[in-house]
Parts: structure tokens; sequence; C-alpha cells
């Protein structure tokens, strides 16, 4: 079974340029989640897509943050314009459902640095 | 707010000396306490999920148990391979049963 896909594995961009992260879930799976992981932190939840329906965005920065899940497949999460405190790892994961017994199945994650 | 504090932040151990990480967690309504382990560069791997206190779940030098106000992640007779940053996540009811993580555990084993 493929696992979850994410690109680009590493980016870097000045203040206040955009970028754009893409992830490509299990197949079958119909939840995903986008999580910001700071330096030495624990991954911190930024958006959870239900098939292509948004379920929780309570701890996405608004101002500068979307993530669409277009034909609740793949999804794309953008940042416009970015800060220093950006930088991060920004990992997608993927369930079967969004249930508690489902386990989340994470991707490699993308390292953004912003100079 | 639901709290999740692991502790040690960084642990060193020799090839075969057993020791144990921990999980405190301060929430309403757990729906399960995950363990994760996370090698540099990777995303995190799912080991155990534990729903109750008294529950224990075993994989190979790994052991994790479950009380009613933390979890413990036991490793036995550890090797060099066992290094890698372990995590422990919460979930709790509600309409997402989303997970909040702790800071993890930075475990290296020498050889």
């Amino acid at each position: 079974e493929a696992g979850v896909a994410q690109s680009p594995r590493y980016k870097i961009i000045e203040k206040r340029q955009s970028v754009a992260f893409w992830c490509n879930p299990i197949s079958g799976h119909a939840t995903l989640y986008w999580y910001q992981q700071i330096l030495g932190q624990g991954p911190k939840l930024l958006i959870q897509f239900q098939n292509n329906g948004v379920v929780d965005d309570s701890q996405l920065p608004k101002d500068r943050f979307s993530a669409e899940r277009l034909k609740g497949v793949d999804s794309t999460l953008k940042i416009q314009p970015a800060k220093l405190e950006d930088s991060a790892v920004y990992l997608c994961a993927s369930s079967f459902s969004r249930l508690a017994q489902d386990e989340q199945y994470f991707g490699p994650g993308t390292r953004l640095t912003v100079t | 707010e639901d709290q999740v504090t692991q502790s040690p932040e960084a642990l060193r151990l020799q090839e075969g000396e057993s020791s144990s990480l921990n999980c405190s967690y301060t929430v309403s309504g757990l729906r399960g306490l995950f363990w994760y382990r996370q090698d540099p560069g990777k995303g995190p791997e799912f080991l155990f999920t534990l729903y109750s206190a008294g529950e224990e779940k075993e994989k190979e030098r790994l052991k994790a148990t479950l009380t009613k106000k933390e979890s413990f992640l036991h490793i036995t007779a550890p090797k060099p391979e066992d290094s890698a940053t372990y995590l422990c996540a919460v979930r709790v009811g509600g309409s997402n049963y989303k997970l909040t993580f702790g800071k993890g555990t930075l475990l290296t084993v020498n050889p």
C-alpha cells in the first residue's frame, strides 16, 4: 500500500513570498490533516478535511494560510505572505475516517525555511 | 485546554539499558492515547493506541501502559536502531476527534 505523498520535500523562500505544498493521501482515506511541526515541538493540527469539507480549521492562521481539498483526494496548503515564524515542517496525514479508533498515517513532510 | 507533557525531553541510554518514557495528560473525555515514533526527516510512525486505564500493549522491545493521568513507554534492552523521537498524543471526544501532541522525547541509544 502506497503511503502519504508530499511535495516538495524542501522549500526555501524569503519573507512575504508565497508558497504551496501538495499532499496525496492513502487511497480510500476520507480524512486528511495538515500539521505544522516547529523544531523541538510536536505536530500541531492546522486543518482537518472530511472528504472535501473542512471539519476543523480553528488553529489555521486564516489571514495568511489557506487549504483546499478539491474532489476529496489531493490537498494543497498555501501560505501568502510567509513570515519568519512559519519556518517549520508541514506534515500531511490521512486516516480512513475521523472515528476515534482510526490511526493517522503521516507523510514525510515539507521542510519550509523562511529567510 | 487539553495538555500533554512528555518527560524527559531527552534520554541517552547504553545498548541494553532499559528505561521508561513518560506522558502525562490533562484532558476531558479521553478517546485514546497514541504513541508515535519519529525518525529525523520523516513523519511520525504509529506505534500504539491505548483506550482505558490498565490497558497495555507490546511491540518488540516496546511496551505501552496507561493510567488515568499518564502513560509510560517502557523500552526493554534497547538497541541503537531504537534511537528516535517518541511522541505521545491524546484524542478527545467531539466532532473531529483531533490529536493533541506532546513535544516528544528524543531517545539516543549508544552501542
